[in-house]
C-alpha cells in the first residue's frame, strides 16, 4: 500500500546536537508538511512544501530547517537541539487540488 | 492567521451514550473542516470532513455540523463504543483548490474516553 514513512521512530539526543528527521512517501503526492505535536497544543505546522522548489515557513519554524530532496522526500533538521524541542513530530502529505492530509507514523524526539 | 479553539479538552462517556466535540474558527475564508482521530501511539487519521457549502454530513455513527455564521463546527458520535476512545482533532483550512495553500490549523484536541 502507498504510505508515508518516517525515520527514525524514536530519537534521544543532547542539547546542542544537530538532528535530522526524514520523511518518505510512496503516495505520489506533491505536497508535504512537518508538524509538531505537544500535549494540549494540538498539531502545529513547522514547514510545508508544495513541490521540490517550493518551501514555506509554518506557524513555528524558528529553530528548524527543511530540505525537499525529491518529490517523495522531505527532511526536517534541528540545527542545535534544545530541550523544548522535545515533542512528537509528524510528516504529512496531500495532493494538489485535494484537501485530505495523510500522516506518517511520527518520530518521538527527546532532547536532554 | 487562522485560530481554532476546541472544547472540551477531555470527555468521558458511558458506552452507548453520545459524544459532542465543538470547535470555533476565526478566519471567515476557511472553507474546509476535517476531523482527525488519533488512537494511542498511532498517527492521526481523517474520519470525516465538511466543506462550507454543506451544513451537515453523516457517516454511520459520526456526523459533523457547520454553522458558518457563528464560525463553529461540531463532531457528533452516537452509540459510542470503547474503540471510539482516542484523541480527536478538528482543523480548518482555506482549501487546496486552485492557488489556495490548503494549510490546516488544528484545534488543541479532545481526549475521549468511552467506559464499557
Amino acid at each position: 500500500d502507498a504510505d508515508v514513512t518516517q525515520t527514525p521512530r524514536n530519537r534521544i539526543t543532547k542539547t546542542g546536537k544537530r538532528i535530522m528527521l526524514e520523511c518518505s512517501q510512496t503516495k505520489g503526492h506533491d505536497r508535504m508538511y512537518w508538524y509538531r505535536q505537544d500535549p494540549g497544543l494540538g498539531l502545529r505546522l513547522i514547514y510545508y512544501s508544495f513541490d521540490v522548489k517550493d518551501i514555506n515557513k509554518g506557524e513555528i519554524s524558528d529553530g528548524y530547517s527543511v530540505s525537499r530532496q525529491a518529490q517523495a522526500k522531505f527532511s526536517l533538521s534541528l540545527e542545535s537541539a534544545i530541550p523544548n524541542q522535545t515533542a512528537l513530530y509528524f510528516c504529512a502529505t496531500s495532493m494538489r487540488g485535494t484537501d485530505t492530509q495523510y500522516f506518517g507514523p511520527g518520530t518521538r524526539l527527546t532532547v536532554l | 492567521g487562522e485560530n481554532v479553539e476546541q472544547h472540551p479538552s477531555t470527555l468521558s462517556v458511558q458506552e452507548g451514550d453520545s459524544a459532542v466535540i465543538k470547535c470555533t474558527y476565526s478566519d471567515s475564508a476557511s472553507n474546509y473542516f476535517p476531523w482527525y482521530k488519533q488512537e494511542l501511539g498511532k498517527r492521526p487519521q481523517l474520519i470525516i470532513d465538511i466543506r462550507s457549502n454543506v451544513g451537515e454530513k453523516k457517516d454511520q455513527r459520526i456526523a459533523v455540523t457547520l454553522n458558518k455564521t457563528a464560525k463553529h463546527f461540531s463532531l457528533h458520535i452516537t452509540e459510542t463504543q470503547p474503540e471510539d476512545s482516542a484523541v480527536y482533532f478538528c482543523a480548518a483550512s482555506s482549501g487546496a483548490g486552485g492557488t489556495s495553500y490548503g494549510k490546516l490549523t488544528f484545534g488543541q484536541g479532545t481526549i475521549l474516553t468511552v467506559h464499557p
